[in-house]
């Protein structure tokens, strides 16, 4: 089935350690996005690209950056994680070729644990 | 950007009809209303999406009136498996921007 998929589905690192969120989809969507979630929040979105186009959300720390190869494939960098970074990280996607063009499709996220 | 409130919890039996508004007063011309489920781990599933009037599908209803300032998500006879956060989201067509999530309504369904 096409779907949204996020790797690893948990993820331990260690304070100040870089790690590396991955996020891939079989259905070729041209938006893709990644949000934030902390407990008991809602998503809060970071940023997303249009095809190649990078859009960053104005409140998006600089400690995340993100990086898409291609159309299946994006990354959520996070360059020296704090302990308040710790939380479910979800990536999406959705078309502009829908017809209406609203639907998100969501991936199953990455808990991210910070020691 | 329209912002968007909901109630934060909600309480229901199973078999009864739920029904769950969220405002958008300064929603746009070119915008459209979407909800979303989220369960505990899991990403946020589509429901279902409306511009004007009544949307259905094999899971739910969607109403809004005439002047779309607020929506209704009807669920027809809960069961306890549709206890979960149900976010509404309203944003415009053709942009990807603005896709801001809004604080949500937690269902538990009692039996």
């Amino acid at each position: 089935d096409a779907m949204v998929i996020q790797n690893p589905r948990y993820q331990v690192t260690q304070f100040g350690k870089p790690v590396t969120l991955s996020c891939s989809q079989t259905l070729n969507h041209n938006v893709m996005y990644w949000y934030q979630q902390k407990s008991s929040q809602a998503p809060k979105l970071l940023f997303h690209y249009y095809d190649k186009d990078f859009n960053n959300e104005a409140d998006t720390p600089d400690n995340f950056q993100s990086r898409r190869p291609n159309t299946s494939f994006c990354f959520l960098d996070i360059r020296s994680p704090g302990l308040g970074d710790a939380a479910m990280y979800l990536c999406a996607t959705r078309s502009f070729l829908q017809v209406s063009g609203e639907t998100q499709y969501f991936g199953p996220g990455t808990r991210l644990l910070v020691l | 950007l329209a912002k968007t409130t909901q109630p934060i919890s909600m309480d229901s039996y199973e078999g009864q009809e739920v029904n769950i508004t969220c405002s958008h007063n300064n929603i746009a011309t070119n915008d459209y209303i979407t909800w979303y489920q989220q369960f505990p781990s899991q990403g946020p599933r589509f429901i279902i999406q409306g511009y004007k009037t009544k949307v259905t599908n094999e899971v739910a209803s969607l109403f809004i009136p005439a002047d779309r300032k607020s929506s209704t998500l009807s669920l027809p006879r809960v069961s306890l498996s549709d206890t979960a956060v149900y976010y509404c989201l309203v944003a415009p067509s053709g942009s990807a921007r603005q896709l801001t999530f809004g604080s949500g309504t937690q269902l538990t369904v009692l039996p």
